[in-house]
Formats: structure tokens, C-alpha cells, sequence
């Protein structure tokens, strides 16, 4: 089974400060997507931002960016200008069509301050 | 509206009863999923299928059984098998190498 390591529990921000979660993987594999989902208080999933790994660019959708490092197997997320809106749990996950599941790390929850 | 629908929304389970747990999906997706989410932890697959008749299960599916008889519908039965039943489940679909769609989960307690 595929290892997705989330090793910020908490992390709190200021409105309108970046904050950045970490997480790491580790796989054999070399075709593989990696995501980012949002879950606020009402649990539901959502999905923030995508990346292949064969693609070398970092995606970024508006205030959510990452930092794709494929041969450290690292895949942060950047959430720029932070919004109230934004708090929640944050979890790291991994899929590769080999595995054909998707593999979540333990999450990181995001307060924001006003 | 296309989406996935769990229902119900909240359900409780008496001892040594088995319980269903429903999940619908109008994305003509050919994968779906159901995993577990236990308080402040993330989530763990109990079982998967790539396509009607046919699925696999997944990290842990024991206490838990599936069936695949339509590609919209997915229900995960949770036996008496399953001694700490107690979660928040979310099922899930997808097509392939997309990223999964959830649905609103479903909270399941003990009476």
C-alpha cells in the first residue's frame, strides 16, 4: 500500500497571510496524480488542486498553488491571501491507475485567524 | 443536478443488527468507493469497484460487505460482524485516473 505522510496536524493563519502544508509519499510507482481536498465542518470532500506527476509545472487554482518535488516524492500545498472561508481539514492524497485506489494521508486542519 | 447521494444521513445501528448504507450516482462514473473516517483522522477504503458485478475489497473491509448489481448504485451493508461500527462514511465515484467525487457522507452511531 502506498504511504501518504501529512506531519502538520494543526496550522493556524492569519487572514490574508500564506500558509503551506506539507506531504510526502512514497511509491514505485512513476504514473501517478496527487490531490488536495478541502473538508470544512459540514465533512463534505472537496477537491482543491490536482497534479500529474508527469507533468512538471506546479498546478495552482487561483489562491491554491503547490510545490510538486517529484524526486523528493514531496507535494505541498500554498494558501495564498487566507480566508475564513478556508478553514478546515486539509488532506493529501495519492492515485495511481496500478493501485487504482486512493491513498489519504491523516489531514492537517487549517485555522484562520481574523 | 449530477452528483452522488448518500442516504440517510444519519443512521443507528442496535447490537447484532446489520444496517445498509445507500449511495447513488448520476455522473455515469464507472468506479465507486466507500471509505471510513474515524474523528480527526483521514480516510481508509473498505471496499472498491471498477465495474457492475464485480469488486474488490480494500484496507479494511472486514465486518462489511458491498454489492454491484447496477454501475449507479453502490450500498455498503455494515454486518454485526463489524464490532466498532461507529464513522462518518463517504462513498465515491470516478471515472478513470479523474479525481473521485464524494458524496455527503453518512454518520453511523450505536444505540
Amino acid at each position: 500500500a502506498q504511504t501518504v505522510t501529512q506531519s502538520q496536524p494543526e496550522m493556524s493563519v492569519q487572514e490574508a497571510e500564506t500558509v503551506t502544508l506539507s506531504c510526502t509519499y512514497d511509491t514505485s510507482e512513476s504514473d501517478y496524480y496527487l490531490f488536495w481536498y478541502k473538508q470544512p465542518p459540514s465533512r463534505q470532500m472537496i477537491l482543491v488542486i490536482r497534479q500529474e506527476a508527469y507533468k512538471q509545472q506546479n498546478a495552482t487554482e487561483n489562491r491554491f498553488s503547490v510545490n510538486f518535488q517529484k524526486a523528493a516524492k514531496s507535494f505541498s500545498l500554498k494558501i495564498s491571501d487566507s480566508q475564513l472561508g478556508d478553514a478546515a481539514m486539509y488532506f493529501c492524497a495519492y492515485w495511481a491507475p496500478n493501485d487504482y485506489k486512493l491513498s489519504f494521508g491523516a489531514g492537517t486542519t487549517v485555522t484562520v485567524r481574523a | 443536478d449530477g452528483g452522488i447521494t448518500q442516504s440517510p444521513k444519519y443512521l443507528f445501528r442496535k447490537e447484532g443488527q446489520n444496517v445498509t448504507l445507500s449511495c447513488e450516482q448520476n455522473l455515469n462514473h464507472d468506479a465507486m468507493y466507500w471509505y471510513r473516517q474515524d474523528p480527526g483522522q483521514g480516510l481508509r477504503l473498505i471496499y472498491y469497484s471498477q465495474i457492475v458485478n464485480d469488486f474488490q475489497k480494500g484496507d479494511i473491509a472486514e465486518g462489511y460487505s458491498v454489492s454491484r448489481e447496477k454501475k449507479e448504485s453502490f450500498p455498503l451493508t455494515v454486518t454485526s460482524a463489524q464490532k466498532n461500527p461507529t464513522a462518518f462514511y463517504l462513498c465515491a465515484s470516478s471515472f478513470y485516473n479523474q479525481p473521485q467525487h464524494f458524496g455527503d457522507g453518512t454518520r453511523l452511531s450505536i444505540l
